[in-house]
């Protein structure tokens, strides 16, 4: 049983450096997400994806950028680190757009990220 | 500012407790989600409730729609120490946004 893929699962990084974490469904979902989950905050909505060839911004864009080139995949880009961007990055899924009723999100395990 | 404020943030009781978790927000939403996390995972769905008032129960567990659907709650009888973990609650925002509390961390204690 696979769902969702996330890599690395833990990773650390010199601030300014580039990093792009990967994730890839094989549930056939339509939307895809990314959250980071930070102590006291919970989870915040970075980018997400309705659909391939489709992004949107979420809670926190800024020092982030995704693509979603195809259903599977969709991954997520810092451009240059920061170390406020140390956090849990979560990629999930769902089959349907969000819309006035909720579907189920799936998640993948993490990623864990330390810049320094 | 969240706009879902869980409470209590933390909670460590003994196993054969009963408790309660709050999901209190000023906004109204259509449906509201709560969502178990245990450590090194992603969080899972636990139920989905949409109607205002509306209750619903997965084994020990029982969840409940505030009539004007801007707060929900989550009881559990009898507490076992499977139970511990992480609670969230979610909420759509706008028209693509999910948002969620910041949790409520669950310790049963053996």
């Amino acid at each position: 049983i696979a769902g969702i893929t996330q890599a690395p699962t833990s990773q650390i990084l010199a601030a300014g450096r580039r990093m792009t974490l990967r994730c890839t469904q094989d549930m056939r979902h339509n939307a895809m997400y990314w959250y980071r989950q930070d102590l006291g905050l919970g989870l915040r909505l970075i980018h997400y994806s309705n659909t391939a060839g489709t992004t949107g911004k979420g809670e926190v864009p800024d020092g982030y950028s995704v693509s979603r080139a195809n259903t599977d995949d969709f991954p997520l880009t810092l451009a240059s680190a920061v170390p406020s961007q140390t956090s849990v990055y979560f990629c999930a899924s769902s089959l349907l757009r969000l819309a006035a009723k909720l579907g189920e999100l799936f998640f993948g395990e993490g990623s864990r990220l330390t810049v320094l | 500012t969240q706009l879902l404020e869980q409470s209590p943030q933390f909670l460590s009781i003994q196993e054969g407790e009963n408790l309660t978790v709050y999901c209190n927000s000023s906004s109204v939403f259509s449906s509201l989600q709560w969502y178990r996390q245990e450590p090194g995972e992603g969080p899972v769905l636990l139920v989905t409730v949409v109607t205002g008032g509306e209750v619903k129960k997965l084994k020990r567990l029982t969840f409940q729609f505030g009539d004007a659907r801007k707060d929900s709650s989550l009881h559990i009888t009898a507490a076992q120490p499977g139970d511990t973990g992480l609670y969230l609650c979610a909420g759509i925002q706008g028209a693509q946004k999910l948002v969620f509390g910041q949790g409520t961390r669950l310790t049963i204690n053996p």
